[in-house]
């Protein structure tokens, strides 16, 4: 069974990087794409960004200026960096895996079957 | 991005009867494969989303067949046959057609 664990401060301070690690357990970041999605008090999902052991990245254009994220098959992690944070950061942060799979005529699906907890990051000083 | 809409925002239901949720994309989610790229995921109370439907009608592993997706193009359903207890949350589509990948603002789904 997949299971994924967010991991990092739960306090940032205004205009710093926000840092966040997911460790995978039950399989490897080598096989799939991985997103993390935020979701602010009493508010909606929003996705930031994905990545793959290839290196393919994507970001989300409203963020893509201040993220960063990156993979650690050595240790068989994903991590996000977002940096000059502000209060609207305030979320919590979720790291989730997309499916990667087959359907019908040889293509792929790429949902997300698997999140963790998440993690709540406040943004203050 | 593709602006995903969905209605009702809250919806208070009877346990045992139907129930249905909308989800209106700016545009067309149908990928050049045939498959519609859109996803169905319920929040429960203090827990993380979880995945129900997936290319807009498969049902994912392990969840109830009370629950069906359909619609194609730029509208899509999904439907509770006989609501439960247990199906209370926030319920969100998702479009993974096009980067960013964009959810609806969610359903409110309490028991009468």
């Amino acid at each position: 069974q997949v299971q994924l664990q967010e991991s990092g401060p739960g306090l940032v301070k205004p205009s710093e990087t926000l840092s966040l690690t997911c460790t995978v357990s039950g399989g490897s970041v080598t096989n799939n794409y991985w997103s993390w999605i935020r979701q602010p008090p009493k508010k909606g999902l929003e996705w930031i960004a994905y990545v793959h052991y290839s290196a393919e990245n994507n970001y989300s254009p409203s963020l893509k200026s201040r993220v960063t994220i990156s993979l650690d098959a050595s240790k068989n992690q994903f991590s996000l960096k977002l940096s000059s944070v502000t209060a609207a950061d305030t979320a919590v942060y979720y790291c989730a895996r997309h499916s990667g799979r087959g359907v019908g005529g040889g293509y792929t699906a790429y949902d997300l079957d698997y999140w963790g907890q998440g993690t709540l990051v406040t943004v203050s000083s | 991005d593709i602006v995903m809409t969905q209605s009702p925002l809250y919806l208070p239901v009877t346990p045992g009867e139907p129930a249905s949720i909308s989800c209106r994309s700016s545009q067309s989610l149908l990928n050049s494969n045939g498959y519609h790229y859109l996803e169905w995921y319920l929040q429960k109370p203090g827990q993380s989303p979880q995945l129900l439907i997936y290319l807009a009608s498969d049902r994912a592993s392990g969840v109830p067949d009370r629950f069906s997706g359909s619609g194609s193009g730029t509208d899509f359903t999904l439907k509770i046959s006989r609501v439960e207890a247990e199906d209370v949350g926030v319920y969100y589509c998702m479009q993974a057609l096009q980067s960013p990948r964009t959810f609806g603002q969610g359903t409110k789904v309490e028991i009468k």
